[in-house]
């Protein structure tokens, strides 16, 4: 069964450093997200990308944050300076082009310290 | 704020014992409607789809209710292993962006 595959598995940063997070969403899909679920609370949007372009962000999703997809297989998040609330699990999704389901990677857990 | 509202439990229940969740939505436009499962530390994973008419999937029964934005799901003879939250996500599309919304979840808890 194709998967959404997410790396690494977990990250530990320095309070400031740059974090990359990396995602290959199930090869024909082609809405992409990133959400986040800091310990115990809930799911939050944090950005979608269709079409090589964002398609919509959340407030969570401020100029720290980017996304890009370079290759046509991966989809990265990318936090410019990282603050020890963007410590979470980073979940990657995607979805086809028909049908209404999204698939979630096994997600990236950050810590900043 | 669009929202989607869920008791946060726990619930907490016998083997056996059946058990709902209910989930409300603020966006009318909202189109489509799913639980998720999602374990501890873990990604949310599909449960089942929710569709206007109902459904049922073994032990799961999910209902839809638009005119009153609820939706919910049934949990008949629970197990050891069903005891995880339950997540009710609902996706709105505006113009070209389809965004899923979570509920905070549900969380099930099922003893011996």
């Amino acid at each position: 069964e194709p998967e959404v595959t997410q790396t690494p598995s977990h990250q530990v940063t320095q309070m400031g450093q740059e974090v990359i997070l990396r995602c290959v969403p199930i090869s024909n899909h082609l809405y992409f997200y990133w959400y986040r679920q800091i310990l115990g609370q809930k799911v939050e949007f944090l950005v979608s990308f269709y079409n090589n372009e964002i398609s919509e962000k959340s407030e969570i999703f401020d100029d720290q944050f980017s996304v890009e997809r370079p290759d046509g297989s991966n989809f990265t998040l990318k936090i410019r300076s990282t603050k020890l609330e963007d410590s979470a699990m980073y979940f990657c999704a995607s979805k086809g082009f028909s049908g209404n389901t999204i698939y979630f990677g096994e997600g990236s857990w950050l810590t900043v310290v | 704020r669009k929202e989607v509202e869920q008791d946060p439990g726990p619930f907490n229940v016998p083997e056996g014992a059946t058990v709902a969740f209910n989930c409300t939505y603020s966006n009318s436009a909202s189109q489509s409607f799913f639980w998720y499962r999602q374990d501890c530390r873990k990604e949310p994973k599909l449960l089942m789809s929710v569709y206007s008419s109902g459904n049922e999937d073994g032990r799961f029964t999910a209902q839809l209710n638009r005119a009153s934005q609820y939706i919910s799901l049934l949990i008949r003879d629970s197990k050891l292993s069903d005891s995880a939250t339950y997540l009710c996500v609902v996706n709105t599309q505006t113009g070209g962006s389809y965004i899923p919304t979570f509920g905070r979840g549900t969380s099930l808890i099922v003893h011996p």
